[in-house]
């Protein structure tokens, strides 16, 4: 069975912080998939990032960087500098690739307030 | 942005009515989701569909159907809603060929049932 853990279930931070979402994921599959979905107060899901199983290379996007490490099952996500625009619902997902691969498994989401 | 769109964007009904949620997407890709979102839950997975007319159960299927005759449509019914029906449900397709893990979502339907 899949299963992603968000640990942090919600977080305050004030402007210009450093804040880290932390994703634990379990899978028996050598090939998946990983995901990061931010759901802002509008309630709309908008996709930031998906990364495979074999790239295990960090990614940078703005303020937005992911630290995949396949050693410890995480796919972290950082906020740099951190902006009230940020604040939202954040979920990791995992999905299978295969016959399977259009399953996804979400993590039940960090909530990140961003304070003035 | 995927385009997505679901109708209604918002719907009150009474117990026991028949419901229908409607996704449409612009994008001819070949796989549609139907999910359900509710606090506590996250993201649950109701059903979908592989190709026109292929559709599957998800994990939380029992009273609800679904039904694909285009590409671009995949409706979600509630034969009789009843109040634990009561949710936000997304509707998703996934990426073009070279991106089909991925899925994008459309702006919700705020469902509730008294």
């Amino acid at each position: 069975a899949q299963k992603v853990t968000q640990a942090q279930t919600e977080i305050s931070v004030v402007e210009k912080e450093d804040v880290t979402l932390d994703c634990v994921y379990e899978t028996r599959d050598t090939t998946y998939y990983l995901f990061w979905y931010k759901q802002p107060p509008s309630g709309e899901l908008v996709f930031l990032i998906r990364r495979n199983s074999f790239d295990e290379q960090n990614e940078i996007s703005g303020r937005y960087s992911w630290n995949f490490q396949k050693s410890t099952s995480s796919f972290n996500f950082t906020i740099t500098a951190s902006q009230v625009v940020d604040s939202a619902v954040y979920f990791c997902a995992l999905s299978e690739a295969g016959d399977n691969f259009n399953k996804f498994y979400f993590g039940s989401g960090t909530k990140l307030n961003v304070k003035p | 942005d995927a385009g997505i769109t679901q109708s209604p964007r918002h719907k009150v009904t009474e117990t026991g009515t028949p419901v229908t949620l409607r996704c449409h997407q612009t994008e001819n890709h070949r796989y549609m989701y139907w999910y359900r979102q509710d606090p506590g839950h996250g993201l649950r997975l109701i059903h979908y569909s592989y190709g026109v007319k292929d559709t599957d159960k998800g994990e939380v299927s029992d009273g609800y159907s679904v039904s694909r005759s285009k590409t671009e449509d995949f409706l979600l019914t509630l034969e009789s809603a009843t109040s634990s029906q009561t949710s936000v449900y997304f509707c998703a397709i996934s990426g073009p060929a070279g991106e089909q893990e991925t899925q994008y979502f459309g702006p919700g339907t705020r469902l509730l049932v008294l």
